[in-house]
């Protein structure tokens, strides 16, 4: 059974930073783009970033292009996203979301973690 | 970008009656690329339908995709008490990914 789950998330001070953590099992990790998805309170989904299964290549939204880093480590089967010069804007949950194969253009989501929430206040 | 608008925003429907929902595009995106979602409340989107018409794994039948171009549609032919939640469109075709804004079936 495929499973992803996040941690990490918490509360921070704008500006401040986090790193999630998505850590996989069910499935050959090195074998699947992963990708983080966030979702404000109450409103709709919002796609963050994407990891090839190689690792190698990576692409962001424009709103978290040079503040966000995503990168996997395939020893430890964990995906993770640095986010750093937090906005209150970035308040959301986050969740991971596994890709159909190993490229993240052209594939859809075909499993999700539980998400984990981020909320950024002073 | 491509923006993907989901019609009706509410959806109020009783158990065992027919669900339309609708995404359009704001351009042409081709079937294949395109996905519906379920979200049910405190948890995390599941996947019911890719390439437009095709069911994901241990999706009942009573849900099917169609559409091409700029107009896709979820129609759930019987609802029952499980399926009053929120459906997501997504468009994988071209980066960004989008979503829909959603739309919440609820109980009339």
């Amino acid at each position: 059974e495929v499973q992803l789950l996040e941690s990490g998330g918490g509360l921070v001070q704008p500006g401040g930073s986090l790193r999630l953590s998505c850590a996989a099992s069910g499935f050959t990790f090195s074998s699947y783009a992963i990708s983080w998805v966030r979702q404000a309170p109450g409103k709709g989904l919002e796609w963050v970033s994407s990891i090839s299964a190689s690792g190698k290549n990576t692409s962001y939204t424009d709103s978290v292009k040079g503040r966000f880093t995503v990168f996997r480590d395939k020893t430890k089967n964990t995906v993770y996203l640095q986010m750093n010069s937090l906005r209150a804007e970035d308040t959301a949950f986050y969740y991971c979301a596994k890709y159909s194969s190993g490229w993240y253009l052209e594939n859809w989501f075909d499993s999700w973690g539980q998400g984990t929430l981020v909320t950024v206040s002073s | 970008e491509i923006v993907l608008t989901q019609s009706p925003v509410f959806l109020s429907l009783s158990p065992g009656e027919r669900a339309t929902l609708l995404c359009r595009a704001s351009q042409s995106v081709p079937r294949k690329y395109f996905a519906w979602y379920q979200q049910k409340p405190g948890q995390a989107p599941r996947l019911l339908i890719y390439g437009a018409s095709v069911r994901a794994t241990g999706i009942p039948d009573r849900f099917s995709g169609s559409g091409s171009g700029t107009d896709f549609s979820l129609t759930i032919s019987r609802l029952e008490p499980e399926d009053f939640t929120v459906y997501y469109c997504q468009q994988y075709a071209t980066s960004p990914l989008t979503f829909g804004g959603g739309t919440k079936v609820e109980i009339k």
